[in-house]
């Protein structure tokens, strides 16, 4: 049984770019949640997609938008990428009732760095 | 909105016993996770408490008191590879999970 996948795991982007990170939740999950982990910190609450609609949205601007598809998998883009959007994004699973008590499954996360 | 509070590094030796501590303030509280992370790695998730008491799992005990909005990890017989970062997280009644920003556990010999 597959866990959580994502890709890339690392990739590299200059200032003004854009990138799409992706996401395969484990299976018979249905939703999907994005956070953002800078180094030393927390993972920080972007957006959370169930039934291919955000639920709900942490404290990100608009550059940060997504997308989840018919089989539940998801994407994150990031238009317009800033030095500060350099981090470990990470995609965490779960069926949607399991997200009120907090069992997320995570990916391993894509690294992002942008020069 | 939320916030948390938890001690950002603890030091200990192995088989000693360690707690890592967590108050928080939210609105529409649900419940108190705890997670771990190795470096570089993806958390897992280690417990959960809705209700105030200890819930106990092998190695590992969680704490939650909801009307002191305060939680604890307990880790027992600690070895090396418990060296990690701990993240409490609070869940709220929108099935939102927000972090804390991690205590790093470092176990040594």
């Amino acid at each position: 049984d597959a866990g959580v996948t994502q890709s890339p795991t690392h990739l590299i982007k200059t200032r003004g770019q854009q990138v799409t990170l992706r996401c395969s939740p484990k299976s018979g999950h249905d939703t999907v949640s994005w956070y953002q982990q800078a180094l030393g910190q927390g993972p920080q609450f972007i957006f959370q997609y169930y039934e291919e609609e955000e639920r709900q949205r942490g404290n990100f601007p608009d550059r940060f938008s997504g997308h989840q598809f018919p089989n539940y998998s998801s994407e994150l883009n990031v238009n317009a990428l800033l030095l500060g959007d350099s981090a470990l994004y990470l995609c965490a699973s779960s069926l949607l009732r399991d997200s009120y008590t907090g069992e997320l499954f995570f990916g391993e996360g894509s690294r992002l760095t942008v020069l | 909105g939320q916030s948390l509070e938890q001690p950002s590094e603890v030091t200990a030796v192995e088989g000693a016993i360690v707690q890592i501590n967590c108050t928080y303030q939210t609105s529409g509280f649900y419940g108190l996770s705890w997670y771990q992370q190795h470096d570089g790695g993806a958390p897992t998730f280690l417990s959960y408490n809705a209700l105030d008491g200890l819930e106990e799992t092998g190695r590992f005990s969680s704490f939650l008191s909801r009307s002191d909005s305060y939680g604890y990890l307990l880790l027992q017989e600690l070895q090396m590879k418990d060296s990690a970062s701990y993240f409490c997280a609070v869940s709220t009644n929108a099935g939102k999970s927000t972090f804390g920003d991690g205590t790093t556990l470092t176990v040594k010999p």
